[in-house]
């Protein structure tokens, strides 16, 4: 098993549609969590941390679950411009290196 | 507020040809970080520094030496560049992954 898998998409979602991602993590020792946005041909940017008691952002919201051991990323209202790939990563305790998973691709047409 | 900035932005070597590319961070990480990517693969660690005046190998090492000068700076060198090493790099920086991590904008490097 991975140590972090994402389903590469692509999702293809209608504008104003809501979509969620997930990320599955084999560490139970992870401690932090993020999601990353990645524009094509540019960096990765951080998108929003993820907490233990979920976090919302504007038309983003964030959740952990550790019984199951995955993370989510809610995007509601989507926009055109909210395409782009996803990439969460993880980390865990003590480590200094962080794992990112491949990403989940979303395409929002008009 | 420049954050993480690399260079060059865009490189082509002939094989064997060796190049140092460059990464500075000003907002006082401890941590930098070496990454390719390409397509369908992901981000791959090459080399990372979790402090000054330490290196260690990630997950692709192989072709590759990094250098922490200071603080800021952290290099990496291809000795003698290989088509396999045709790839995106991006540099990055933390503070021990409290706020997550910033990237440089990359370097797309080509080895023909």
């Amino acid at each position: 098993r991975k140590e972090v898998e994402q389903d590469p998409g692509p999702f293809n979602v209608p504008e104003g549609a809501t979509v969620a991602f997930n990320c599955t993590y084999s560490n139970s020792a992870s401690q932090s969590f993020f999601w990353y946005r990645q524009d094509c041909r540019k960096e990765p940017k951080l998108l929003m941390s993820v907490y233990s008691s979920g976090n919302e952002d504007g038309r983003f919201t964030a959740q952990l679950n550790r019984a199951s051991q995955y993370i989510s990323l809610l995007i509601r209202d989507s926009k055109l411009s909210d395409s782009a790939t996803y990439l969460c990563v993880v980390l865990s305790g003590g480590s200094y290196i962080p794992t990112f998973g491949r990403g989940t691709s979303l395409i929002v047409h008009p | 507020n420049a954050g993480v900035t690399q260079t060059p932005k865009f490189q082509v070597l002939k094989t064997g040809q060796s190049m140092t590319l460059q990464c500075a961070q000003d907002m006082n990480h401890n941590s930098m970080y070496w990454y390719r990517q390409d397509p369908g693969m992901g981000l791959r660690l090459i080399y990372y520094s979790a402090s000054e005046g330490t290196t260690d190998k990630g997950e692709v090492p192989n072709g590759y030496n990094v250098s922490r000068l200071n603080k800021r700076e952290f290099s990496l060198r291809l000795e003698s560049a290989a088509p396999s090493q045709t790839s995106v790099y991006f540099c990055a920086s933390s503070e021990a992954g409290v706020n997550g991590y910033t990237f440089g904008s990359g370097t797309r490097l080509t080895v023909v």
